[in-house]
């Protein structure tokens, strides 16, 4: 089966745009998060969707919105870009979002705003 | 809130030899779960080990075991024979047991670097 994906890898935008950001879960898997790496540090928790809610929600400014689509796939949408969130974007899935299923990781979509 | 801390930034350790990778951690839940991730220049992130605060026995998996002191709060990666594919960053996580909450709660990771 295939692991999590994540699209696009990677993407250069200017200050002041908008991103969209893609991932999608292993089949099967319900729950999606999604994790904010700057460089140099370890990831920052943005949001959790289980079954198309939202579960949790990172310190992180209304710029950033998500949403999980029917087929549990998820979008990050970052809104008014700023050259601090240029970082690496973790998605994450799990069967369920319950304490015993694993979170299984994606390769990260590299986001640069120049 | 929770934090995790990971005072080493970077460590070396020569081929075949073994390795603890410090982590403290700060909580006022009783149960949580801890975890040590992996992440090689492929930037995924790989599970390496996991331990449910309310098990007393540390957990192992064949070259990774760790040392969980829960009044100290102090959660240790040792890694027996080193191998070179072991060459990553290293990230302790935390994740409390509220039912559906999967937040995890990194440190800043330790960078190992595996001398032949």
């Amino acid at each position: 089966d295939a692991g999590v994906t994540q699209s696009p890898t990677h993407l250069i935008k200017t200050r002041g745009q908008h991103v969209t950001l893609r991932c999608s879960p292993i089949s099967g898997h319900k729950s999606v998060s999604w994790y904010q790496q700057v460089l140099g540090q370890g990831p920052q928790f943005i949001f959790q969707y289980y079954e198309k809610e939202e579960r949790g929600r990172g310190n992180f400014p209304d710029r950033f919105s998500a949403r999980q689509f029917p087929n549990y796939s998820s979008e990050l949408n970052v809104n008014a870009l700023l050259l601090g969130d240029s970082a690496l974007y973790l998605c994450a899935s799990s069967l369920s979002g319950d304490r015993f299923h694993e979170q299984y990781f994606g390769p990260g979509t590299r986001l640069t705003v120049t | 809130a929770q934090t995790v801390t990971q005072s080493q930034p970077e460590m070396s350790v020569q081929e075949a030899e073994t390795v603890t990778l410090s982590c403290t951690y700060d909580t006022s839940e009783s149960d949580y779960y801890l975890f040590w991730y992996k992440q090689p220049p492929s930037r995924q992130m790989i599970l390496v080990i996991r331990q449910e605060a309310y098990k007393q026995q540390n957990a192992t998996e064949n070259r990774f075991s760790v040392n969980f002191q829960k009044a100290a709060k102090s959660f240790s990666l040792k890694i027996s024979d080193s191998q070179l594919g072991d060459a990553a960053m290293y990230f302790c996580a935390y994740r409390g047991s509220n039912f559906g909450n999967e937040k995890l709660t990194f440190g800043t990771g330790t960078r190992l670097t595996i001398i032949p």
